[in-house]
């Protein structure tokens, strides 16, 4: 079965530090998505990014940069000089393709609170 | 583009009251999907609707929730009797087409609708 563990509850930490959030995942499939989603205190999702599991490609977006290693089965988060407004809760999901459409398993969550 | 609506927004019931939640996906996307998010979890995958057919409801507790999608456009999901453990946000999210394999479909969310139910 597919499995997305984010082992780290909560972090804290003061603006302008960076800060990295943890993704491990499991599944059996060859071919897969992997995604991160930000969930602020108004509760919608927000797509930050998406990669596919045959691209293993970092990918650099502003203050923000992803680290995926499939040997390890990770899909790592990094947030460069931190803002307040970074402060929420975000998800690391894995999708399985089912007859074209996907499903998605999410992790629990890391919730970020960033101090100014 | 509108993105995917919800209401309410919120609601606040009793233990063994019924309640209802109404989804309206984007515009012509023809999968529909409704998750369960407890507090301090992820989202929880309920039950996938291709059009008006039901793709996958393996985790929908089926002796008190329900959900349809007649006309292949808005969806339902329905708890009756609540219990306490249902307190949580409902999301519903959309996606494009039943495509080809390899085609991906990404996901919209819509904003949810959080019950609590006393």
């Amino acid at each position: 079965a597919q499995k997305v563990t984010q082992a780290q509850t909560e972090i804290s930490v003061v603006e302008k530090e960076d800060v990295t959030l943890d993704c491990v995942y499991e599944t059996r499939d060859t071919t897969y998505y992997l995604f991160w989603y930000k969930q602020p205190p108004s509760g919608e999702l927000v797509f930050l990014i998406r990669r596919n599991s045959f691209d293993e490609q970092n990918e650099i977006s502003g203050r923000y940069s992803w680290n995926f290693q499939k040997s390890t089965s990770s899909f790592n988060f990094t947030i460069t000089a931190s803002q307040v407004v970074d402060s929420a809760v975000y998800f690391c999901a894995l999708s399985e393709e089912d007859r074209g459409a996907q499903k998605l398993v999410f992790g629990q969550g890391t919730r970020l609170t960033i101090n100014p | 583009e509108a993105g995917v609506a919800q209401s309410p927004r919120y609601k606040i019931i009793e233990k063994r009251q019924s309640v209802a939640f109404w989804c309206n996906p984007i515009s012509g996307h023809a999968t529909l999907y409704w998750y369960q998010q407890i507090l301090g979890q992820g989202p929880k995958l309920l039950i996938q609707f291709q059009n008006n057919g039901v793709v996958d409801d393996s985790q929908l507790p089926k002796d008190r929730f329900s959900a349809e999608r007649l006309k292949g456009v808005d969806s339902t999901l329905k708890i009756q009797p609540a219990k306490l453990e249902d307190s949580a946000v409902y999301l519903c999210a959309s996606s494009l087409h039943w495509g080809a394999s390899g085609v991906y479909n990404e996901q919209f969310f819509g904003p949810g609708t959080r019950l609590t139910v006393l």
